[in-house]
């Protein structure tokens, strides 16, 4: 256990839905992110949250949005679902933006997204 | 946006055999970080580089930062089965918002 919680593991949803998928970070760690991998493919950066706050946009579509709460946990919302959002999402989390351990990526198992 | 080349895509090796994926860079690069994702699994952090030069050894694997700071090798010396997976090299930069993924080397072991 990484300690970064998603939820849920899987889902199978049909085009056009929209989906919504939850992640917890570890204890103490401000800096949330999400990351989209395709089948086979490598890791697509998608957004970080710094403490509730939008710190970095990566290559994610204006379909897909995201927010960072009080609490720190973050939601990541995917709308009128395609046959190609199909991947595994992933979380991540690291610690304050200060100190060597700040870069240091702590991942979570990932929500599967079947899109049918 | 920074990229990070990794090479080589697949890597197949016969069990005791040595593995190496090299990360490179156009820029310079503050840092640069290792991860390990077995099939199925997730992202596993292994290991981050900071100094020019920088080496790094964790048992069987031998990680180095190149003088400049633009490129970055992984070493597996005596590949096992338990070696099997995608190894990713990547550069996060949290303050600055900055996270960029190499597009991973897949090592398959034959037993």
């Amino acid at each position: 256990d990484s300690g970064v919680t998603q939820t849920p593991k899987h889902l199978i949803t049909a085009t056009g839905q929209r989906v919504t998928l939850r992640c917890s970070p570890r204890s103490g760690d401000l800096s949330v992110y999400w990351y989209q991998q395709s089948l086979d493919q490598g890791l697509q950066f998608l957004i970080q949250y710094y403490n509730g706050e939008e710190r970095a946009k990566g290559n994610i579509l204006e379909r897909f949005s995201a927010q960072q709460f009080p609490d720190l946990h973050s939601e990541l919302n995917l709308s009128s679902l395609e046959l190609g959002d199909s991947a595994l999402y992933f979380c991540a989390s690291s610690a304050s933006s200060r100190g060597t351990g700040a870069n240091v990526l702590t991942f979570g198992a990932g929500s599967r997204l079947t899109v049918l | 946006g920074q990229q990070v080349m990794q090479i080589p895509q697949y890597q197949h090796v016969q069990e005791g055999e040595d593995f190496t994926t090299y990360c490179n860079s156009s820029t310079t690069l503050s840092n640069i970080q290792w991860y390990k994702q077995r099939p199925g699994g997730h992202p596993v952090f292994l290991i981050q580089l900071v100094k020019s030069g920088e080496v790094k050894k964790q048992k069987r694997l031998t990680f180095q930062f190149g003088e400049a700071k633009k490129n970055s090798s992984l070493h597996i010396t005596a590949t096992q089965t338990t070696d099997v997976g995608t190894y990713f090299c990547a550069v996060i930069n949290t303050n600055a918002g900055k996270s960029t993924f190499g597009d991973g080397t897949t090592l398959t072991v034959k037993p």
